[in-house]
C-alpha cells in the first residue's frame, strides 16, 4: 500500500526552539506539499516542491522553511518556533503528470503544540 | 486567486437519509478540476470524488455523488443512505494547471444514529 508518513504525530515544542517536521513517501512522487489545518480555517499551503532541490512558497511561508534533497523526502523547518504556529500539519504527495489530476495522498498529519 | 468556500461548517444528518454539503469556488480558467475530500477522527485525508470541469456529467462513486454547476461554480455532494462512518470533516478542493491544491475551510458532518 502507498503511503506517506509523517515522522510524528503529535509533537510537543519550546517557543524559540527549532523544529523539523519530517514525510516520506513511497510512491515515486514528484511533487510534495505541506499544509497547515487550523479550526475555521481549512488548509493552508505553507511551502510546496516540485522537484528535488526545488521549493515554491505557498500562501503562508512565514516562519517556515523547507528542505528537499532526496526525491522521496521533505521537510518542513520552524527556524524559531512560536505559540501561533501551534497546529496541525499534513503532508501530501502526487505525480506531476496527468494522474496528478486523481488528487493528493496525504499522510496522517502531526499535531504540534509550541509552549 | 482562485478560492473555495464551503458556507456550512457544520451539517447533521440521520442515519440512512440523504445530506447534501455545499461548495462554491472562484476561477477565471475553463480547464480545472474539483475534488471532495473526506477527513475521519483518525485525520487520514481520504478522496472521496473528483470532477474534470470539461466532462458535463456529474460523478459519482457508490453513495457518494455531486452536483457540479459549471456556470454556477457550484459543486455539491450528496451523500445517500448516509452512515454512520461518514461522520467527518468533508474538504472541497480546487486544481488548475499546475498548481497546488486549493482547500475550502470545510464542513463538518455529524450522523446521528
Amino acid at each position: 500500500d502507498v503511503k506517506v508518513t509523517q515522522s510524528s504525530r503529535y509533537l510537543v515544542k519550546r517557543t524559540g526552539e527549532k523544529v523539523f517536521l519530517e514525510c516520506v513517501q513511497d510512491m515515486d512522487h514528484e511533487n510534495m506539499f505541506w499544509y497547515r489545518q487550523d479550526p475555521g480555517l481549512g488548509l493552508r499551503l505553507i511551502y510546496f516542491s516540485y522537484d528535488v532541490k526545488m521549493k515554491e512558497k505557498g500562501d503562508i511561508p512565514e516562519g517556515y522553511s523547507v528542505s528537499r534533497e532526496k526525491k522521496e523526502r521533505f521537510s518542513l523547518i520552524l527556524e524559531s518556533a512560536s505559540t501561533n504556529q501551534t497546529s496541525m500539519y499534513l503532508c501530501a504527495s502526487r505525480f506531476s503528470g496527468t494522474d496528478g489530476n486523481y488528487g493528493y495522498t496525504f499522510g496522517s498529519g502531526t499535531r504540534l503544540t509550541v509552549v | 486567486a482562485q478560492t473555495v468556500t464551503q458556507s456550512q461548517p457544520e451539517m447533521s444528518v440521520q442515519e440512512a437519509e440523504t445530506v447534501t454539503l455545499s461548495c462554491t469556488y472562484d476561477t477565471s480558467e475553463s480547464d480545472y478540476y474539483l475534488f471532495w475530500y473526506k477527513q475521519p477522527p483518525s485525520r487520514q485525508m481520504i478522496l472521496v470524488i473528483r470532477q474534470e470541469a470539461y466532462k458535463q456529467q456529474n460523478a459519482t462513486e457508490n453513495r457518494f455523488s455531486v452536483n457540479f454547476q459549471k456556470a454556477a461554480k457550484s459543486f455539491s455532494l450528496k451523500i445517500s443512505d448516509s452512515q454512520l462512518g461518514d461522520a467527518a470533516m468533508y474538504f472541497c478542493a480546487y486544481k488548475s494547471g499546475n498548481t497546488p491544491l486549493v482547500f475550502g475551510k470545510g464542513t463538518r458532518l455529524s450522523v446521528i444514529a
